[in-house]
């Protein structure tokens, strides 16, 4: 069964408005989240990092005042894209890791902006 | 973190094994590689990772050479839902960790 939990799956939005996807781990305990954004016909880009209780690392060319990130629980992380552009439009997925086991993937969050 | 480079794509017959290669000429002696496999609009599924020795569970096998610089991801029979991006990644980390994703392999399984 599931084991990360992603929502909403598909979202569509106006230019400006921001949008808060999350990240929830349905059986475990994650100490560590990570953000990934995908292009089409593109692979995964590691966007950040994320620790339970502390600021989130990103990656070179992210910017952490547009991808807001907050894990404020072992279970829950949230990725909030803020004032979204059409450029902004992409497949954002999350994955949790436990540090016992390999990292399991959300669904994905298909994100449009008009 | 050690850089893969997998072919773009492959094809294989329904039934048949899928032999997919990967090299990682520049892995250093702690870095694992891994496996993972994207089916369109999905995120990623774990397959197997290893460290040196040949490793096998329900889905795959997984062959590393012995001076560890490339590796084989082995579907013994595939079929039409294995279809997919198959992602090759070393990585320092057992057990999960960082990943940074390459371009991958678009599988295509043909019946």
């Amino acid at each position: 069964g599931a084991v990360v939990s992603q929502h909403p799956s598909w979202v569509i939005c106006k230019s400006g408005t921001s949008v808060k996807i999350e990240c929830r781990s349905l059986d475990f305990q994650a100490t560590t989240m990570f953000w990934y954004r995908q292009f089409p016909k593109q692979s995964l880009m590691l966007m950040a990092t994320s620790n339970e209780g502390s600021k989130a690392t990103y990656e070179q060319g992210v910017e952490k005042d547009k991808f807001l990130i907050n894990h404020a629980s072992l279970t829950l992380s949230t990725l909030t894209v803020t004032s979204a552009h059409p450029e902004d439009s992409s497949f954002y997925i999350c994955s949790l890791w436990t540090g016992t086991q390999p990292q399991h993937f959300g669904d994905g969050t298909r994100l449009s902006i008009l | 973190d050690a850089k893969t480079t997998q072919p773009t794509s492959m094809d294989c017959a329904e039934g048949r094994a899928a032999n997919l290669p990967c090299n990682h000429s520049t892995i250093s002696g702690n870095e694992y590689v891994y496996w993972y496999r994207q089916i369109h609009s999905q995120g990623p599924q774990y397959i197997i990772h290893g460290l040196k020795n040949n490793e096998t569970n329900e889905m795959a096998s997984l062959i590393i050479t012995e001076d560890r610089k490339s590796s084989t991801l082995i579907l013994p029979h595939a079929t039409l839902r294995d279809t997919a991006v198959y992602y090759c990644i070393v990585s320092l980390y057992n057990q999960g960790g960082k990943l940074i994703f390459g371009q991958g392999t678009e599988l295509s399984v043909k019946p």
